[in-house]
C-alpha cells in the first residue's frame, strides 16, 4: 500500500540553522512526492514536489530530492528563517491514481527563534 | 498557483444542528474535490473524493449520512455536518484539482469547526 513516515517534531531552531526533515514512504507504481506546508490556522500550500526518480523539487530554499533507492524525499534549507515557523507534510500521490489522492505524513511542527 | 476558497474559514454551532462548508475552485474547473479533517497536531484524514455530478466516495470509517457532500458544479462542493455534536469539531480541509493524471491538487484555506 501507500504511506509516508515522517519525521516526528516538533523541531525547535535558531535562524539561520540548517534544517532537515526526513520523510520515507512506500508506495504502488512511481508516485510523485510533495512538500507541503501549513501555517497556523490555514490550509497548506505546495512548497515543492518531484515527479520521478533523482529529481530535486525546490522553492524558497527549501530543497528535497526523490530518491528511489532509499524510498526517501528529505526536506533540507541550508538556513532558516522565523517565517519558515509552520508544520511542513510530506506527502505521496500513487503513479497508479487516476484521481490523484495524497497520501500525508503526520506532520513535522518547525519552530524558528530569533 | 490555481485558487480554492474554502467557506466559512471558521464557525461556531449548537448540537443537533447542521452545518454547510463549501468549496470553491476559483479560476479552474474542479474535476475532483477532496475533504479532509484534521485534529489538533495531526496529519490530515481523507474523508472522501467527489467527482462533479456523481456520488461522493467515502473513506472506511466515515459516515456518509454524517458529513454529506455534494459536488454539482465543476467548481463547487459542499460538505454538510448534520446533527452535529462537539464529537465533530474539528479543522476540515477541502482540496481540489483538474482534469489530467498529473495536475496539482489545490488547497482551500480549512473551517474550524467548534459545536457546542
Amino acid at each position: 500500500g501507500n504511506s509516508v513516515t515522517q519525521m516526528e517534531g516538533p523541531v525547535t531552531l535558531s535562524e539561520e540553522a540548517f534544517l532537515t526533515i526526513n520523510c520515507t514512504y512506500t508506495a504502488t507504481g512511481y508516485p510523485s512526492l510533495f512538500w507541503y506546508v501549513q501555517y497556523p490556522g490555514e490550509g497548506l500550500q505546495l512548497l515543492l514536489k518531484a515527479t520521478k526518480a533523482d529529481d530535486k523539487g525546490s522553492n524558497k530554499g527549501f530543497e528535497a530530492t526523490y530518491r528511489k533507492e532509499t524510498t526517501s524525499f528529505h526536506l533540507e534549507k541550508g538556513s532558516v528563517q522565523v517565517s519558515d515557523s509552520a508544520v511542513y507534510f510530506c506527502a505521496l500521490r500513487s503513479g497508479g491514481s487516476t484521481l490523484g489522492r495524497l497520501y500525508f505524513g503526520r506532520g513535522t511542527q518547525l519552530t524558528v527563534w530569533p | 498557483g490555481a485558487v480554492v476558497s474554502q467557506h466559512p474559514s471558521w464557525v461556531i454551532c449548537k448540537s443537533g444542528t447542521s452545518v454547510k462548508i463549501e468549496c470553491r475552485s476559483l479560476d479552474f474547473q474542479a474535476t475532483t474535490m477532496f475533504w479532509y479533517r484534521q485534529f489538533p497536531k495531526q496529519s490530515l484524514m481523507l474523508m472522501a473524493t467527489s467527482n462533479e455530478g456523481s456520488k461522493a466516495t467515502y473513506e472506511q470509517g466515515v459516515e456518509k449520512d454524517k458529513f454529506l457532500i455534494n459536488h454539482a458544479s465543476l467548481t463547487l462542493s459542499t460538505l454538510t455536518v448534520t446533527s452535529a455534536h462537539p464529537e465533530d469539531s474539528s479543522f476540515y480541509i477541502c482540496s481540489a484539482r483538474g482534469d489530467g493524471q498529473n495536475t496539482e491538487a489545490f488547497f482551500g484555506q480549512g473551517t474550524r469547526l467548534t459545536v457546542v
